[in-house]
């Protein structure tokens, strides 16, 4: 299994281009979650879902969009880049509730905006 | 509101100290869960515990081990003996059952272990 993994690692957007990253996980996982992390702080909720055509918001959703079409990938889109969306972004994916399960997280993508 | 706090943003101990992390957690629900994750140099988040919140019981596991007291809404976490391969950034979270399966960290701490 190769758990939870991103593309790409690291990118340079500069303001006001559109990029998606992509997140993909092979565990049958029916849960999956966005989230970014500011330097010198924790991770912050982007959006979830919570099965295949289910999504919901976040603590930050404002700037990004998803899709869950399928139930091992779960893309962040954002539209229209801002420096303020520098930050390292990480997808997860549990079997079931937060809870109840662990949360696997992907190695990070690196988005800096210029 | 639902809220972790990890007061010590950073700590650095020689090699061979125990090391202790507080997380304080706010919640109104009565069932809940508690994590503890590493987040060594290279970025990745590597899960260490998950509590329950019906579950005060200690846990140990290797050189690694978790206080819980609810009273004290205090989830603390020691390593004994540290090593140079402990230093990461150690975050406590926080997931309410009736919250949407929503999971909320605290900002972490920083831990240096020195040769």
């Amino acid at each position: 299994n190769a758990g939870v993994t991103q593309t790409p690692k690291f990118r340079i957007l500069k303001i006001g281009q559109s990029m998606t990253l992509q997140c993909a996980q092979d565990m049958n996982h029916n849960y999956m979650y966005w989230y970014r992390q500011d330097p010198g702080m924790g991770l912050k909720l982007i959006y979830y879902s919570v099965g295949a055509g289910i999504t919901d918001k976040g603590e930050v959703p404002n700037g990004y969009n998803v899709s869950r079409s399928t139930t091992e990938d779960f893309p962040l889109r954002l539209e229209l880049a801002a420096p303020s969306q520098t930050s390292v972004y990480f997808c997860a994916s549990s079997r079931d509730r937060t809870g109840s399960n662990e949360q696997f997280f992907g190695p990070g993508t690196r988005l800096t905006v210029l | 509101a639902q809220k972790v706090t990890q007061a010590q943003t950073e700590i650095s101990v020689v090699e061979k100290e125990d090391v202790t992390l507080d997380c304080v957690y706010e919640t109104r629900d009565t069932t809940y869960y508690l994590f503890w994750y590493k987040q060594p140099p290279s970025g990745e988040l590597v899960f260490l515990i998950r509590r329950n919140s019906f579950d005060e019981q200690n846990e140990i596991s290797g050189r690694y081990s978790w206080n819980f007291q609810k009273s004290t809404s205090s989830f603390k976490f020691t390593i004994t003996a540290s090593q140079v391969v402990d230093s990461a950034v150690y975050f406590c979270a926080l997931s309410e059952v009736n919250r949407d399966d929503k999971i909320i960290f605290g900002k972490g701490t920083r831990l240096h272990i020195l040769p």
